[in-house]
């Protein structure tokens, strides 16, 4: 069976950095590529980025480029989102996914990340 | 970016009724690359549809998917309980792959 455990809720204050994690298994974790969903309160799902563990190529929505960063680790079968500098707008559920070979739409997700960044 | 707009922003119907829900594209969907999914509260999200029209593994066959260029539908024939949920879609003909706001589908 597939799971994607991810790490859990997280508070942070505005500045400070983060890495979240999303470990894998039931399958064969270089094989696929998994990446991060974000969603804000109240707001549409955005995919964010993902990862090819066997090589870490990495492709990113413009709109988190240089904002976030994507990683993974493959001899813990585990994928990471990381913040250097965290704001009160980085507020929300991040998604792990796992991206179906050859296309961008996600057939298992994670149960979410919660992450608060407040002062 | 293709924008997605989903409608109805929430369905209210009984168990046993029939569901239809909309999803509709700023721009041409090419190779109908728009997928759906099932959102519960506390749960992780499942693939439903993928190809406008193909059933993910697993997926109980009274989901359907139709549509093609912009304008897609989902299609629940007889509503079982366990299916009062957030439905969302998401293209993924190009970049950056986008979603639907989302149809809440809650129980009359």
């Amino acid at each position: 069976e597939v799971q994607l455990v991810q790490s859990g809720a997280e508070v942070k204050k505005p500045g400070e950095s983060l890495k979240i994690s999303c470990q894998a298994s039931g399958y064969s974790f270089i094989s696929y590529w998994i990446g991060w969903v974000r969603q804000m309160p109240g707001k549409d799902l955005e995919w964010m980025g993902i990862i090819y563990p066997a090589d870490s190529d990495t492709k990113y929505s413009p709109s988190f480029q240089g904002q976030v960063t994507i990683s993974a680790d493959k001899s813990i079968n585990t994928a990471y989102l990381q913040w250097t500098s965290l704001r009160a707008s980085d507020t929300a559920i991040y998604y792990c996914v796992r991206r179906m070979t050859g296309y961008f739409f996600f057939d298992y997700w994670g149960l979410g990340t919660l992450v608060t960044v407040s002062s | 970016e293709v924008v997605l707009t989903q409608s109805p922003g929430i369905l209210s119907l009984s168990p046993g009724e029939r569901a239809t829900l909309s999803c509709r594209a700023s721009q041409i969907v090419s190779n109908n690359f728009l997928a759906w999914y099932q959102h519960k509260r506390g749960q992780a999200p499942r693939l439903l549809i993928y190809g406008a029209s193909s059933r993910a593994t697993g997926i109980p066959d009274r989901f359907s998917g139709s549509g093609s260029g912009t304008d897609f539908t989902l299609t629940i024939s007889r509503l079982e309980p366990e299916d009062f949920a957030v439905y969302c879609c998401q293209q993924y003909a190009s970049s950056p792959y986008t979603f639907g706001q989302g149809t809440k589908l809650e129980i009359k």
